[in-house]
């Protein structure tokens, strides 16, 4: 099955420019999607298709995929940024299966 | 304004079942695919199950093909996850998603608040 690989926590001070990458074999291929998490809170879609944010998103979050490595670049970060960002992508097989995938997350503490 | 909201979360023993609810709102339910997607305490997202907008597609992950049945019935906008054979590592909060568009694969655009399952002796 079909893996993305999140680093499991990413720092940075506020007001810099957060870069939180997801890998996966030929990644640039699908599309990736990324949600913000908070504590106690459902996920919120951040970045759709790579690189569409849905309305209400600052233009502060942008999405890039190329080749195996997918980014969600987070700039002038906020301390209200600080959560977990997951990646996600739809894979499907041969035999008509289909599957949703999601990285294992990553942190994001704004110093 | 689109809502989601599951329902149905307990506390139960392992090998015992449990139904879920997602009642929807604020959209043409019975246009959309469906999702369910689990947490366990502590840690990432795990894409349990989908049923496309009619109920005659269903896909599922790995980890609960053979024990979970997701279902609809579009006359109440309400989704359902029928869970058998519960173990601990199902422990986890549930949401429901729905995803951005009718058609095709795309992004969960809005998700429920979630409820709780705890499956422990």
């Amino acid at each position: 099955s079909y893996v993305l690989t999140q680093p499991p926590s990413v720092s940075v001070a506020p007001g810099q420019t957060a870069r939180l990458t997801c890998g996966g074999n030929n990644i640039g291929s699908k599309s990736v999607h990324w949600y913000q998490q908070k504590p106690g809170q459902a996920p919120v879609l951040v970045v759709y298709d790579d690189s569409d944010r849905p309305s209400g998103i600052p233009e502060r979050f942008s999405g890039s995929n190329s080749e195996n490595t997918a980014t969600l670049t987070i700039s002038r970060v906020e301390a209200g940024d600080e959560a977990d960002y997951y990646c996600q992508v739809w894979d499907s097989g041969s035999d008509h299966w289909v599957h949703w995938v999601f990285g294992g997350g990553t942190k994001l503490t704004v110093l | 304004q689109v809502h989601l909201v599951e329902s149905g979360g307990d506390v139960v023993q392992p090998g015992r079942s449990l139904r879920l609810s997602c009642a929807a709102s604020g959209f043409t339910f019975s246009n959309y695919v469906m999702h369910w997607v689990r947490q366990a305490p502590g840690k990432g997202l795990e894409w349990v199950a989908l049923i496309s907008f009619d109920g005659s597609e269903t896909y599922y992950a790995d980890s609960v093909k053979g024990r979970f049945t997701i279902s609809r019935d579009s006359s109440k906008n309400t989704l359902y996850l029928h869970m058998t054979s519960l173990r601990p590592e199902d422990t986890a909060v549930f949401y429901c998603a729905k995803p951005s568009r009718e058609r095709g694969q795309s992004a969960f655009d809005y998700w429920g608040q979630g409820t709780l399952v705890t499956v422990s002796s």
